[in-house]
C-alpha cells in the first residue's frame, strides 16, 4: 500500500518565521507535488518535482519555495511565513511520468500562522 | 492552461437519493478524468476515474460519464448512504508530454447525504 506521510499535522507559526514542511512516499515514486486547499478554491498547485534536486513552479509559487534532495523527500519552505499562508498544505506523488497515473496524497499540514 | 469548473458547491440529498456532481474542462486535449474523494479530516482518495476513449464507467454505486464535444464529465452517485458524505473533487489531465503529468483539479463540492 502506497503511503505519503506528512510529518507534521498541525502547526502554528508566527508570522517571519520559516516553515519547514516535510513529506515522505515509499514507493519510489518520481513526481511529487505540493498543494494547497483553500475552501472554495480547490487543490492549487504550489510546485513540484519529477526527480531528485529538479523543481518546477505550479500554479502559486509566491512565498513558497521546495527542496528535494532524495526521492522519497519533498520539503515545502514558507521562507517567512505570513497570514494569508493559513491554510491545509497536502503533498502528494504519482509513480511515473507516464499519463493517468493515481495521484496519492497524503494526510495533509493544517497551518495557522498568526 | 487547462481550466476545470466544478458544480454545485454544496448539495445535500436524502439518504437513497443520487445525487450528481457535473464539471467542465477547457483543454480539449486532456484526456484522463479522475474523481477523488475526501473525507473530514482525511486525505482524498481516488474512487473513480475515466479516459477519453470511454464514454462511462460504473462501479457498483458510482458511474462516471464523459462528454468530450461539450468537454464535460460528471459523477454519479445512486442509492447514497450518510458514508459518501464528504466532499468531492473532479480533475483533468492531458497527455504526458516531459517533464511531469499536469492535473487541474475542480473547486470541490461538499456533498451531505442527510439520513
Amino acid at each position: 500500500d502506497v503511503k505519503v506521510t506528512q510529518s507534521s499535522r498541525y502547526l502554528v507559526k508566527r508570522t517571519g518565521e520559516k516553515v519547514f514542511l516535510e513529506c515522505v512516499q515509499d514507493m519510489d515514486h518520481e513526481n511529487m507535488f505540493w498543494y494547497r486547499q483553500d475552501p472554495g478554491l480547490g487543490l492549487r498547485l504550489i510546485y513540484f518535482s519529477y526527480d531528485v534536486k529538479m523543481k518546477e513552479k505550479g500554479d502559486i509559487p509566491e512565498g513558497y519555495s521546495v527542496s528535494r534532495e532524495k526521492k522519497e523527500r519533498f520539503s515545502l519552505i514558507l521562507e517567512s511565513a505570513s497570514t494569508n499562508q493559513t491554510s491545509m498544505y497536502l503533498c502528494a506523488s504519482i509513480p511515473s511520468r507516464g499519463s493517468g497515473n493515481t495521484i496519492y496524497f497524503g494526510e495533509g499540514s493544517w497551518l495557522t500562522v498568526v | 492552461g487547462e481550466n476545470v469548473e466544478q458544480h454545485p458547491s454544496t448539495l445535500s440529498v436524502q439518504e437513497g437519493d443520487s445525487a450528481v456532481i457535473k464539471c467542465t474542462y477547457s483543454d480539449s486535449a486532456s484526456n484522463y478524468f479522475p474523481w477523488y474523494k475526501q473525507e473530514l479530516g482525511k486525505r482524498p482518495q481516488l474512487i473513480i476515474d475515466i479516459r477519453s476513449n470511454v464514454g462511462e464507467k460504473k462501479d457498483q454505486r458510482i458511474a462516471v460519464t464523459l462528454n468530450k464535444t461539450a468537454k464535460h464529465f460528471s459523477l454519479h452517485i445512486t442509492e447514497t448512504q450518510p458514508e459518501d458524505s464528504a466532499v468531492y473533487f473532479c480533475a483533468a489531465s492531458p497527455p504526458y508530454s516531459g517533464g511531469y503529468q499536469k492535473v487541474t483539479f475542480g473547486t470541490g463540492t461538499k456533498l451531505q447525504v442527510i439520513p
